[in-house]
């Protein structure tokens, strides 16, 4: 059978509200982070990112911080919507090589 | 964005066999290929990472013999689990870059391959 693992965290939030979810790196040679979503059964998908000269970026509806000092990276999802529901994991990254991912977020959006 | 396709996507067998997993990427070309694994409710592990042409350079606790990984093309990386146990079973994907600045600062994925060992 499978390997039974930690559970991931879960935030539940209200259709229309907003949501941040956070993640902290492990690395401080880390300079290029990515947000990633995925939904149950697939690849992760890719949201956005941030390199470490940068402190915030913003996309459609969500918003990257990057705060290096204590190493943590937080997600922001504006107006949060059903089809926001999906776990959310941050990789960090040197230079662009290896990825290295996050616990994740399990984000359930209720109607 | 990328196109990368994974085949199977979902493969069931008995324990002690080999089972091969493909992963294309169709639209650009994969120089460097990288290998993950994710248990149930779990994150990503990477489990090794390949360049075209070259050995596959493997995380710490990852069996080489175990999960070989062939890179012969810039379009076509292939991991094969062999000698399949159930504590194998796990989502199996691959994430190809093209290190030539199009996609190289954006890392996409393979829809994953479901590997289930009785």
């Amino acid at each position: 059978g499978e390997s039974v693992g930690l559970h991931l965290p879960t935030l539940s939030v209200q259709e229309g509200d907003n949501s941040i979810i956070n993640c902290a790196y492990s690395n401080s040679a880390s300079d290029y982070f990515i947000w990633y979503k995925q939904e149950s059964g697939k690849g992760p998908q890719f949201i956005i990112d941030i390199r470490s000269n940068m402190d915030k970026r913003q996309g459609q509806r969500v918003t990257v911080l990057l705060n290096k000092t204590v190493k943590h990276l937080s997600l922001q999802i504006a107006a949060t919507q059903p089809g926001d529901s999906a776990v959310y994991f941050c990789a960090e990254s040197v230079g662009g090589n290896q990825f290295y991912f996050g616990t994740g977020t399990s984000l359930t959006v209720i109607p | 964005g990328a196109v990368v396709s994974q085949h199977p996507s979902w493969v069931i067998c008995k324990s002690g066999t080999s089972v091969k997993i493909e992963c294309r990427s169709l639209d650009f070309q994969a120089t460097t290929m990288f290998w993950y694994r994710q248990f149930p409710k779990q994150s990503l592990m990477l489990m090794a990472t390949s360049n075209e042409g070259s050995k596959a350079t493997y995380e710490q606790g990852v069996e080489k013999d175990k999960f070989l990984i062939n890179h012969a093309s810039l379009t076509l990386s292939t991991l094969t689990v062999t000698s399949a146990h159930p504590e194998d079973s796990s989502f199996y994907i691959c994430s190809p870059t093209s290190g030539d600045g199009r996609f190289a600062d954006t890392q996409y994925f393979g829809p994953g391959t479901r590997l289930t060992v009785l």
